[in-house]
């Protein structure tokens, strides 16, 4: 069965650190790898990622995907109370017409 | 502006009831989506469709329909077979295809039964 595992579930930081959230998957016929951010409401897309070992940055987010090791990286440098959400991951997969498979999603809070 | 709506905000029902959710787009995307979220968990596909007049049944189908008369909306009847209505429902479009972009979401519903 295909699925998709973030870790840690929730984590609880001080401004100005810098945190990593990992999400690991096993499907299928995978296609690409996508992070959200979900503040209460609609999720924001962050990043897709579909090629191993090539670094996507905004701003003070970053994400890499290993797909030999089958697992992605979410890091966010120096902190911000605005930063505390839910960030999601999700997988598409080839001939899946767009059914994403969703991570539980890492709950950050980050403290003044 | 371009972008999804989904109304209402917050909607409460009796039990037994059917209740129907909005949700239009005009991004002119072909697919469009259905998720329904739970605390501490994350999103699950109720339906989907690729294009006007079809749609498919995701994970979680049970006691919920579609339509998709319309390329700009895809609404979601919450009939009163669904044992466990109360839930974030989320709806999302993209473009469709081999070479689809991401998803992208409504601002939610929250339903919640009374």
């Amino acid at each position: 069965e295909d699925k998709v595992v973030q870790s840690p579930l929730s984590l609880v930081v001080h401004e100005g650190d810098t945190v990593t959230l990992n999400c690991s998957y096993e499907v299928t016929n995978f296609r690409s790898l996508l992070w959200y951010k979900q503040e209460k409401k609609a999720p924001t897309f962050l990043f897709m990622l579909t090629s191993s070992g090539i670094e996507k940055k905004s701003g003070r987010l970053s994400s890499i995907l290993d797909k030999k090791e089958l697992f992605s990286i979410l890091n966010i440098t120096a902190t911000q109370t605005g930063d505390s959400a839910v960030y999601l991951c999700a997988v598409d997969r080839l001939g899946s017409q767009g059914n994403l498979i969703f991570g539980k999603g890492t709950k950050l809070s980050v403290k003044p | 502006d371009g972008g999804i709506t989904q109304s209402p905000k917050y909607l409460f029902r009796k039990e037994g009831q059917n209740v129907t959710l909005s949700c239009e787009q005009n991004l002119n995307h072909d697919a469009m989506y259905w998720y329904r979220q739970d605390p501490g968990q994350g999103l699950r596909l109720i339906y989907y469709s690729q294009i006007v007049n079809d749609f498919q049944k995701g994970d979680i189908a049970e006691g919920y329909s579609v339509s998709r008369e319309k390329k700009e909306s895809f609404p979601l009847t919450v009939t009163s077979a669904q044992k466990n209505p109360t839930a974030f429902y989320l709806c999302a479009s993209s473009t469709s295809g081999v070479q689809r972009d991401t998803q992208y979401f409504g601002p939610g519903t929250r339903l919640t039964v009374l």
